[in-house]
């Protein structure tokens, strides 16, 4: 089965800076892309960065470019979020989603809750 | 940037009845693969997404198949035959042509009347 389980979530003020895991299962990890995708208190879903199997190419949603950076680590089958400058529209639940070729974002996690306020 | 539009934002529906969901994209989503990369997820309340139907019309593992997937090009429906208690929830419709950025439905919040 498999298990993907974000943390590092928390409240952070304006301006700083917080780091998200992801924590895999189940899975040959190394084999697979992987996402970042948020969603707003009450509002829809917005895919936020994805990255290669090899880590060798990152993508963002423009809102980020700049600020947020996606890495992994396959040895330790983790996917990260290094989450810079935070301001308060980043607010959000932060879902990580294992991409399968032809099929989109296939599995998901919980979630782990980011707050940015003062 | 895909746009993607559905209709209705909000159905009410009696419990055994069907309902319908529409998905439009500001472009053709027919990849140069020659496959069309439009998904529908399901989130019930308080939980995560879960992948209902890939590529238009195939059902995901342990779908039940009074789920059902349909369209082309630009224009694609979700049915659901008789809409159970457990279907209460919002529904998005995405793209995955545009791999590696993915973009979604505004959602469509689906409630029992």
């Amino acid at each position: 089965e498999v298990q993907l389980v974000e943390s590092g979530g928390g409240l952070v003020q304006p301006g700083g800076s917080l780091r998200l895991s992801c924590a895999a299962s189940g899975l040959t990890f190394s084999s697979y892309w992987m996402s970042w995708v948020r969603q707003a208190p009450g509002k829809g879903l917005e895919w936020v960065a994805n990255i290669k199997q090899d880590g060798s190419e990152k993508y963002y949603v423009d809102s980020v470019k700049g600020r947020f950076t996606i890495s992994r680590d396959n040895a330790k089958n983790s996917l990260y979020l290094q989450m810079n400058s935070l301001r308060a529209e980043d607010t959000a639940v932060y879902y990580c989603a294992r991409d399968v070729v032809g099929l989109g974002l296939a599995y998901w996690g919980q979630g782990t809750l980011v707050t940015v306020s003062s | 940037d895909i746009v993607m539009t559905q209709t209705p934002l909000s159905s009410p529906v009696t419990l055994g009845q069907p309902a319908s969901i529409s998905c439009r994209s500001s472009q053709s989503l027919v990849h140069s693969d020659g496959n069309t990369y439009l998904s529908w997820l399901q989130q019930r309340p308080g939980q995560p997404p879960r992948l209902l139907i890939y590529k238009i019309s195939n059902r995901f593992s342990g779908v039940p198949d009074r789920f059902s997937g349909s369209g082309a090009g630009t224009d694609f429906t979700l049915k659901i035959s008789r809409v159970e208690a457990e279907d209460v929830g919002v529904y998005y419709c995405t793209q995955a042509t545009q791999f590696p950025s993915y973009t979604f439905g505004q959602g469509t919040k689906l409630e029992i009347k």
